[in-house]
């Protein structure tokens, strides 16, 4: 049982280039979650879905776009990177929440850098 | 959701209780107090939550005042790999969409 992984690692982009980060979860959670954070501040919810094929926005959800297409896997793509999205990503994933408790599991992280 | 309160960072001395104080005073009835941890560079990781009685399990202990506007998360007997950020949370119980503020640095020192 892995939990949450996150491909890749580390990347380094340049200014206008694509790329897609990878979460995938083994926990059959129906709901996952891309979050954000910068240096000194808290995380920050990018987009989440709530099911495969559902997805919906976050707090910041400018330049970026996701995909649910399989239950076990949420993508979050950069159609043109910023340096304004240098940043490390975590991805989250929990259990359909019927009650109060919804405890997200979450990735190690992608460590992102745009020049 | 509720805002939360905390302060910026907290040292406690290893082998002794750390204590981890979260305002949230515009609290509802509904919400329910959450809190995860953030040890350097990894993912936030899950530590407790609670609506309204003390809880405890393996890792802490959460208490939460009779008004419910404040909590407190206890760590019994902080060790060096306790140093992390804590985040406090109050969310509506099932509502999925969770906001972190900047949370607690805590620094267990030897």
């Amino acid at each position: 049982n892995a939990g949450v992984t996150q491909t890749p690692k580390f990347r380094v982009l340049k200014t206008g280039q694509s790329m897609t980060l990878l979460c995938a979860q083994d926990m059959n959670h129906e709901y996952m979650y891309w979050y954000r954070q910068d240096p000194g501040m808290g995380l920050r919810l990018i987009h989440y879905s709530v099911g495969e094929g559902t997805t919906a926005k976050g707090e910041v959800p400018d330049g970026y776009n996701v995909s649910r297409l399989k239950k076990q896997n949420f993508l979050l793509g950069l159609e043109s990177a910023a340096p304004s999205q240098t940043s490390v990503y975590f991805c989250a994933s929990s259990y359909e929440a019927g009650g109060p408790f919804n405890e997200q599991y979450f990735g190690p992280g992608t460590r992102l850098t745009v020049t | 959701d509720a805002k939360t309160t905390q302060p910026p960072s907290m040292d406690c001395a290893e082998g002794r209780a750390a204590n981890l104080p979260c305002n949230h005073s515009t609290i509802s009835g509904n919400e329910y107090v959450y809190w995860y941890r953030q040890i350097h560079s990894q993912g936030p990781q899950y530590i407790i939550h609670g609506l309204k009685n003390n809880e405890t399990n393996e890792m802490a202990s959460l208490i939460i005042t009779e008004d419910r506007k404040s909590s407190t998360l206890i760590l019994p007997h902080a060790t060096l790999r306790d140093t992390a950020v804590y985040y406090c949370i109050v969310r509506v119980g099932g509502y999925q969409k969770v906001t972190f503020g900047t949370g607690t640095k805590l620094q267990v020192i030897p």
